[in-house]
């Protein structure tokens, strides 16, 4: 399996514009999860799902992200309009709910940087 | 909801020294701690865990110790080495498989 695979790995854009983000999870894993790190708040879990259904979505900032999974193979964050705070690394990662393992495996991030 | 705190948040040692990185947690509940490393630029990458039934567990050069009582757990990285210089986050997993990260300890080995 390749992991987990975010795309794009680098975003530079410009304040109001719309941002999306997408993440592919390993096959058979049922949960994903979202995260984005700066240095100042470190690791913050944004939402994560569970069988393609959000769990607890407590974690996005405001109205202006959101994310859906639309089947078990991909989801998306949104940023809509988004701000220069947003800059971040976003971090998407999934793992197996039940059984002995429940490491959760990360991707390798996107770096978002916005003007 | 779960509450985890981690420290130092930075730790300078010798080459060759032990580094001790210790977490606390809230919810009684929560039944497994991993512990990740990432380097500059990279992902977090699991380096060892430990169940909520266990008290110890040790891979080579590194271990964790759980105090269930105390709600406090443990990573120990024995002869460090300058490969070992990353960012150390502890976490703790509820019963509702939702992962909560302390704020990271950055660990420089100094050769």
């Amino acid at each position: 399996d390749a992991g987990v695979i975010q795309s794009p790995r680098h975003e530079v854009t410009e304040m109001g514009q719309e941002v999306t983000l997408r993440c592919k999870p390993i096959s058979g894993h049922d949960y994903l999860f979202w995260y984005r790190q700066t240095m100042m708040r470190g690791l913050e879990l944004l939402i994560y799902f569970n069988n393609n259904v959000p769990i607890d979505d407590s974690g996005m900032p405001e109205d202006r992200f959101s994310a859906k999974m639309p089947n078990a193979s991909f989801s998306t964050l949104k940023i809509q309009p988004s701000e220069p705070r947003d800059s971040a690394v976003y971090f998407c990662a999934s793992s197996l709910g039940q059984g002995s393992y429940n490491e959760q495996f990360f991707g390798p991030g996107t770096r978002l940087t916005v003007l | 909801g779960e509450n985890v705190e981690q420290h130092p948040s930075t730790l300078s040692v010798q080459e060759g020294d032990s580094a001790v990185i210790k977490c606390t947690y809230s919810d009684s509940a929560s039944n497994y701690f991993p512990w990740y490393k990432q380097e500059l630029g990279k992902r977090p990458q699991l380096i060892i865990d430990i169940r909520s039934n266990v008290g110890e567990k040790k891979d080579q050069r590194i271990a964790v110790t759980l105090n269930k009582t105390a709600k406090h757990f443990s990573l120990h990285i024995t002869e460090t080495q300058p490969e070992d210089s990353a960012v150390y986050f502890c976490a703790a997993r509820n019963t509702g498989n939702q992962f909560y990260f302390g704020t990271g300890t950055s660990l420089t080995v100094i050769p």
